[in-house]
């Protein structure tokens, strides 16, 4: 069982926005800023979307936002598109050098 | 280009060892803190374990703590994986992974190195 909880599916029609979410606890997603999300295509490496809740590596589409409240974070994909469709996993920073991660949410494009 | 190239992964029965490599390339390897992320066939992501630049600061999971070593060597941009007293729940892929544990933020995966445990 993973630590922090993220539906197992979610879905959109292209040019759609979708959101997911990320629930933990104070312990992790609640008491610190450091909540990453990472997209992963079948039979490929997680490429990290966004990290410390909000930001975006260079090269991530602006569709992808981050926010956090409280102990749940989300994922926002806006203006869906064929491409987008893959598993997001969250992840968050839990205290003594520790990082916990989502259980992951197959994202499918309708 | 930033380039992670995990080596080393196989068969091995239960109670057994395994050595996993990481060659990096495209980044100055050793300013940089690693990571070791595993991935359970169909499962989502679990943290293994980090080591600081210059190899002195270690961090396990407790999953591992005890049964895996990480290290590394930055004479040759490599990062390793120790793992001895395997257990069927370490069937994993296995990734290497750029970034600092204390910020949660891993910037670059290699393709990953699949371990199998069983008899």
């Amino acid at each position: 069982q993973s630590a922090l909880t993220q539906p197992p599916s979610a879905s959109g029609s292209p040019g759609q926005s979708v959101t997911i979410s990320c629930t933990g606890t104070s312990s992790d997603v609640g008491g610190y800023d450091y909540v990453s999300w990472y997209q992963q295509h079948p039979g490929k490496a997680p490429k990290l979307m966004i990290y410390e809740v909000t930001k975006r590596p260079s090269g991530v589409p602006d569709r992808f936002s981050g926010s956090k409240s409280g102990n749940t974070a989300s994922l926002t994909v806006s203006g869906l598109q064929a491409e987008d469709e893959a598993d997001y996993y969250c992840s968050s920073y839990a205290g003594n050098n520790n990082v916990v991660f989502g259980g992951g949410t197959k994202l499918t494009v309708l | 280009e930033v380039q992670l190239l995990e080596s080393g992964g196989g068969l091995v029965q239960p109670g057994g060892s395994l050595r996993l490599s990481c060659a990096a390339s495209g980044f100055t390897f050793s300013s940089f803190a690693m990571s070791w992320v595993r991935q359970a066939p169909g499962k989502g992501l679990e943290w293994v374990s980090a080591v600081s630049s210059r190899g002195d600061t270690i961090y396990y999971a407790d999953s591992v703590k005890g049964r895996f070593t990480v290290s590394r060597d930055n004479s040759k941009n490599t990062l390793y994986l120790q793992m001895d007293s395997l257990r069927a729940e370490d069937t994993a892929i296995y990734y290497c992974a750029k970034g600092y544990v204390s910020l949660n933020r891993f910037d670059y995966w290699g393709q990953g190195t699949l371990v199998t445990v069983s008899s």
